[in-house]
């Protein structure tokens, strides 16, 4: 158990839309990274939240955003939903030495 | 845009045997961690090293951060059945967390 939980498990959503993942730890992690891993494939980093402001980017467009709040939970945004975006979403959250993850949010976009 | 270079990417082995996965990058890192990843869960966090040259033991695991910090591997003895999985390292460079491709070792009893 490392302490961070996500919802939903499993979302299915149409192309154009717009979604909110979500995600909660525990006391003491100042940090919320987001993650997006495609089916056999590495996670790739979207964004990093450090005690409520970002931190650190990865290649994902403006339509991606998140945000951080002060009782360690946390929010991933994405809008004008397109079909390259079905993947499994992963939070980890911790300090800047070493992150834990949660066991991720599948999306499905049709 | 910082790329971690992981290899090998598949491997496959008889239990009981040694293996060495690799992380490599141009880049220096302040720290970087191992994780390991079972199908439909979030990975799991093996170890973090922070500094160059450190190695790190964890029961047949032993892991070691290159001396310039760029380089990583991670190499377990006598694998069991159980070691099956998906293994990734992740590197921290300047708020960027970048992750190799992953290793997808399977052990066969």
């Amino acid at each position: 158990e490392t302490g961070v939980t996500q919802s939903p498990t499993h979302l299915i959503k149409t192309r154009g839309q717009q979604v909110t993942l979500r995600c909660s730890s525990q006391s003491g992690h100042n940090t919320v990274s987001w993650y997006q891993q495609a089916l056999g494939q590495g996670p790739q980093f979207i964004f990093q939240y450090y005690r409520e402001e970002e931190n650190g980017r990865g290649n994902f467009p403006p339509r991606f955003s998140g945000l951080q709040f002060p009782n360690y939970s946390s929010e991933l945004n994405v809008n004008a939903l397109e079909l390259d975006d079905s993947a499994l979403y992963l939070c980890a959250s911790g300090t800047l030495i070493a992150e834990f993850f949660g066991p991720g949010t599948r999306l499905t976009v049709l | 845009t910082q790329l971690l270079e992981q290899s090998p990417q598949f491997l496959s082995i008889q239990e009981g045997e040694n293996l060495t996965v690799y992380c490599n990058s141009s880049s220096v890192f302040s720290s970087l961690q191992w994780y390991r990843q079972e199908p439909g869960e979030g990975p799991v966090l093996l170890v973090t090293v922070v500094t160059g040259g450190e190695v790190k033991k964890l029961k047949r695991l032993t892991f070691q951060f290159g001396d310039a910090r760029k380089d990583s591997s991670l190499h377990i003895t006598a694998a069991q059945p159980g070691d099956t999985g998906l293994y990734l390292c992740r590197g921290t460079s300047y708020g960027k967390l970048t992750f190799g491709q992953g290793t997808i070792l399977t052990v066969h009893p």
